[in-house]
């Protein structure tokens, strides 16, 4: 399977805990996005990188969470001390700078904090 | 703040029904409109990206049209089917990312 993949696909966690989340793009794409959704709500943009550097953070981004993609293939998004109202859907999606931003998604991984 | 507006938020139609709705946007400054259908516990699959005013986008029964000018987007679906069952999402990128409306959610019954 080529497209995007992330691991765990669920993960429930108590609050206070911390999680990470990994994502692989397709393998010649150089971007690499993180969106979170929410009940309701359409995908919001995280962050995004471009092969190994991060571009732009959202406000939506506190503290707490952290990204990588440290050899701009692989990334992970890492929530610390997490709290009830990071329960949502983050999902990662790929593309090539020459695509004209076609974003090719992954399934997501679903978060469930207690 | 870029928003982007998608009605109604949720549709029930019978299997052989055709339907359509909307994608509303900002018209100044307009790059792209992406189409994605998201089925539950798949990945959202890009249906359409839309760049001109006038543009009309099919893909079997799915068609799309684009008019930039009042910053509106249709999605049509005729004799829709159970396995069209899904989350329809719009999308304008300003800059390098997404911005999406909260979703259509179509149920079909057959």
């Amino acid at each position: 399977d080529t497209g995007v993949s992330q691991d765990p696909r669920h993960k429930i966690t108590k609050r206070g805990q911390n999680v990470t989340f990994r994502c692989d793009p397709i393998s010649e794409h150089n971007r690499l996005y993180w969106y979170r959704q929410t009940l309701g709500q359409g995908p919001e943009f995280l962050t995004y990188f471009q092969n190994e550097a991060q571009l732009e953070k959202s406000r939506l981004l506190s503290d707490r969470f952290s990204a990588e993609r440290p050899k701009g293939s692989f990334s992970t998004l890492e929530i610390q001390h997490t709290e009830q109202g990071d329960s949502a859907m983050y999902l990662c999606a790929s593309s090539l700078i020459t695509s004209g931003n076609e974003q090719f998604f992954g399934p997501g991984t679903r978060l469930t904090v207690l | 703040i870029l928003n982007v507006e998608q009605s109604p938020q949720s549709l029930h139609v019978q299997e052989g029904d055709s339907t359509n709705f909307t994608c509303s946007f900002p018209s100044s400054n307009f790059y792209a409109l992406h189409w994605y259908r998201w089925e539950t516990a798949k990945s959202p699959e890009a249906l359409f990206v839309m760049t001109l005013n006038g543009d009309e986008k099919k893909k079997g029964r799915i068609s799309a049209t684009l008019n930039t000018k009042e910053g509106y987007s249709y999605l049509y679906i005729k004799g829709s089917q159970p396995e069209d069952s899904a989350t329809y999402l719009c999308a304008v990128p300003p800059h390098d990312k997404l911005i999406f409306g909260t979703g259509t959610r179509l149920q079909v019954f057959p």
